[in-house]
């Protein structure tokens, strides 16, 4: 069975430095999404791609975080520089065009900054 | 803006037998759909079960069961029969034009 993929799966890294993510949707699926997950809260939307077009970001910290999908497949959130209030689960979902309502997720990267 | 709220951040619930899992949630939309999501410790998150609004028959899934009541914005779970397997965080979540979460109920599972 298809699953997204997400790498690395735990980061660990100190505070003001640079983080980035990776995720591969699956194949087939037009419609990326990024989400964060604090611990002991349920996830919100970071952003959102249709290819490569950025859908929605408005929930994205845009001083320090950046996401692409360059060629409108795997997409790369970046972090610079990484502060304490950044620990947290990254997930990452896809889903065919045009179905929000059935999003598969990653396993996520857990992110512990020091 | 719309919000969704798990009033239980935890429940306990011997093997076996029947747990229900509330969640409220508020839009002004008509047309949107809901979702129950179980993430198990250190795994990725599932769908268990998702209803369509305009659907007024409550959805079932093998031991998994909604009860939608859209005048009252109420989308609880009831889960028969609990295995140990059942053991997770679960999240009730709503989508308009984006997924939004509630913030989560553990649920633990006793032998």
């Amino acid at each position: 069975e298809a699953e997204v993929a997400q790498s690395p799966r735990y980061k660990i890294t100190e505070k003001s430095q640079a983080v980035a993510f990776w995720c591969d949707p699956i194949s087939g699926h037009a419609t990326l999404y990024w989400y964060r997950q604090i611990l002991g809260q349920g996830p919100e939307l970071l952003v959102q791609f249709q290819d490569e077009s950025v859908v929605d970001d408005s929930q994205l910290p845009k001083d320090r975080f950046s996401a692409e999908r360059l060629k409108g497949v795997d997409s790369t959130l970046k972090i610079q520089p990484a502060e304490l209030g950044d620990s947290a689960m990254y997930l990452c979902a896809s889903s065919l065009s045009g179905t929000p309502y059935e999003q598969y997720f990653g396993p996520g990267t857990r992110l512990t900054v020091t | 803006a719309q919000t969704v709220t798990q009033s239980q951040p935890e429940m306990s619930v011997q093997e076996a037998e029947t747990v229900t899992l509330s969640c409220t949630y508020d839009t002004s939309e008509s047309d949107y759909y809901l979702f129950w999501y179980k993430q198990p410790p250190s795994r990725q998150m599932i769908l268990v079960i998702r209803q369509e609004a305009y659907k007024q028959q409550n959805a079932t899934e093998n031991r998994f069961s909604v009860n939608f009541q859209k005048a009252a914005k109420s989308f609880s779970l009831k889960i028969s029969d609990s295995q140990l397997g059942d053991a997770a965080m679960y999240f009730c979540a709503w989508i308009g034009n984006k997924l939004v979460f509630g913030a989560g109920t553990i649920l633990r599972v006793k032998s």
